[in-house]
């Protein structure tokens, strides 16, 4: 089965501080993604990688960064945190080349964040 | 712009009714539409993708259709139980741009 492992469950955070989400995968596949989902906005794209080095903006980047580095490993940077940012994130990975294969995407178990 | 549309927002139905869920979308250039199940607090689980070449995808008591033509999908429960209480989110797979979400129709299935 694939595993998509995000490194934290719930996070607390202060306003300006510099926060990384953390995501992991063990299926080699190579597109990635960075989701939030907010009570009534459903969920939304925040970033996305194809390939290693590589990433896309998604609908909502701004406040946002990303990095990968290595294949598995896709982190989220929330460059200075603020109140707006509270959500749940999500991360998922796909197979596939061509990031619009048809490929499930699979997705961690998110990480509820609170900016105080 | 895609947008993804899912009714109803909730339903409440006894145990061992079949049930329908559906989705519906605006752009019928899709890739495929993939159904996932969200229980309280967690992630997203996949549970079935239809391509947009075929009809219908099938799992044990899922089964789901599309009609890109008229722009919609639907997802059918046989013989619900209380354990498929939960949030189900359709979303569509686009070229250019990542999934497309509904905001899901959130289940209850009493004993």
């Amino acid at each position: 089965d694939v595993k998509v492992t995000q490194s934290s469950r719930y996070l607390v955070k202060r306003t300006g501080e510099k926060v990384f989400l953390e995501c992991v995968q063990d299926m080699d596949h190579e597109n990635m993604f960075w989701y939030r989902q907010d009570p009534g906005l459903g969920l939304r794209l925040i970033y996305f990688s194809y390939d290693v080095k590589m990433k896309e903006k998604g609908d909502i980047p701004e406040g946002y960064s990303v990095s990968r580095e290595k294949k598995e490993r896709f982190s989220l940077i929330l460059e200075s945190a603020s109140t707006n940012q509270t959500s749940m994130y999500l991360c998922a990975s796909s197979f596939g080349q061509d990031w619009y294969s048809n490929q499930p995407q699979h997705f961690g178990d998110g990480t509820r964040l609170s900016i105080l | 712009k895609q947008e993804v549309t899912q009714i109803p927002a909730a339903l409440s139905v006894p145990e061992g009714e079949n049930l329908v869920l559906n989705c519906s979308f605006t752009d019928s250039a899709i890739y495929n539409l993939q159904w996932f199940r969200q229980d309280p607090g967690k992630g997203l689980t996949s549970l079935l993708l239809i391509q947009s070449s075929q009809r219908e995808q099938t799992s044990g008591r899922l089964n789901a259709s599309l009609d890109k033509s008229s722009g919609r999908s639907t997802l059918y429960i046989a013989a619900s139980q209380p354990g498929d209480s939960a949030t189900y989110l359709c979303a569509v797979n686009q070229a250019g741009t990542a999934l497309i979400f509904g905001k899901g129709t959130t289940l209850s299935v009493s004993s």
